[in-house]
């Protein structure tokens, strides 16, 4: 395993619904990140926090809300989620920021 | 935006044969390259990584070429076996401050 753990692995919402999704990291890195994968395209990274502080939204939608609580949790809440939001959504940590990323194993999720 | 441009989309090899995959990148200010492998149901797992000081890194079967003034990196798998199948990610950052990844290839090494 990777030392990054990610629950639920998957996850199906109604558009209604509120969620979270929840990525623990036991590697002692100071950075972590929420990327979404889809099909055929790059990884789009969402959110960074570095040492608990945010350093980085990527004009991700306001139903999207990331929590970071202390440097080896974090946290991605959901609510009135579309459909094209579907995807695996993968979190990951890094001891310095952008460099020699460690990844869950995603949550997939599917909105309804 | 600054993208990473990835090729092939996919790509099908026999048993034995030499895998390439290519990135160009646009930002010269890039001062990493990494290679992710991901397997089905899994989350992209770091294979091997290059600065621009070398033009070459070799770890197993697995080598990256990189061209600076091309901009470009690329990678190369020796005596491909099945079990390589995968998807492979390029990615390129700026340390501290910025990752970009390209879309990816879908490997199949046929026995």
């Amino acid at each position: 395993e990777t030392g990054v753990t990610q629950t639920p692995r998957h996850l199906v919402m109604g558009m209604t619904n509120k969620k979270s999704l929840k990525c623990e990291q036991h590697l002692g890195h100071n950075a972590m990140y929420w990327y979404k994968q889809s099909a055929k395209k790059p990884l789009e990274l969402m959110f960074v926090y570095n040492f608990k502080e945010q350093t980085e939204n990527n004009s991700v939608p306001s139903r999207f809300s990331p929590e970071c609580p202390n440097s080896s949790h974090l946290f991605l809440h959901l609510h009135t989620l579309q459909p094209e939001d579907s995807a695996l959504y993968l979190c990951a940590s890094s001891l310095q920021i952008y460099e020699k990323l460690f990844f869950g194993s995603g949550t997939q999720l599917s909105v309804l | 935006q600054q993208q990473v441009k990835q090729s092939p989309q996919s790509l099908i090899v026999q048993k034995g044969g030499i895998s390439i995959i290519n990135c160009a990148y646009e930002n010269t200010a890039f001062d990493y390259f990494p290679w992710y492998q991901q397997f089905p149901g899994k989350g992209p797992a770091l294979l091997i990584a290059i600065r621009p000081d070398v033009s070459e890194k070799k770890e197993g079967r697995f080598t990256i070429s990189f061209n600076k003034s091309a901009k470009q990196f690329s990678l190369h798998i020796m005596d491909s076996q099945p079990g390589d199948s995968a998807t492979y990610f390029c990615a390129a950052s700026l340390r501290n401050n910025d990752m970009r990844f390209g879309a990816g290839t879908r490997l199949t090494v046929k026995p």
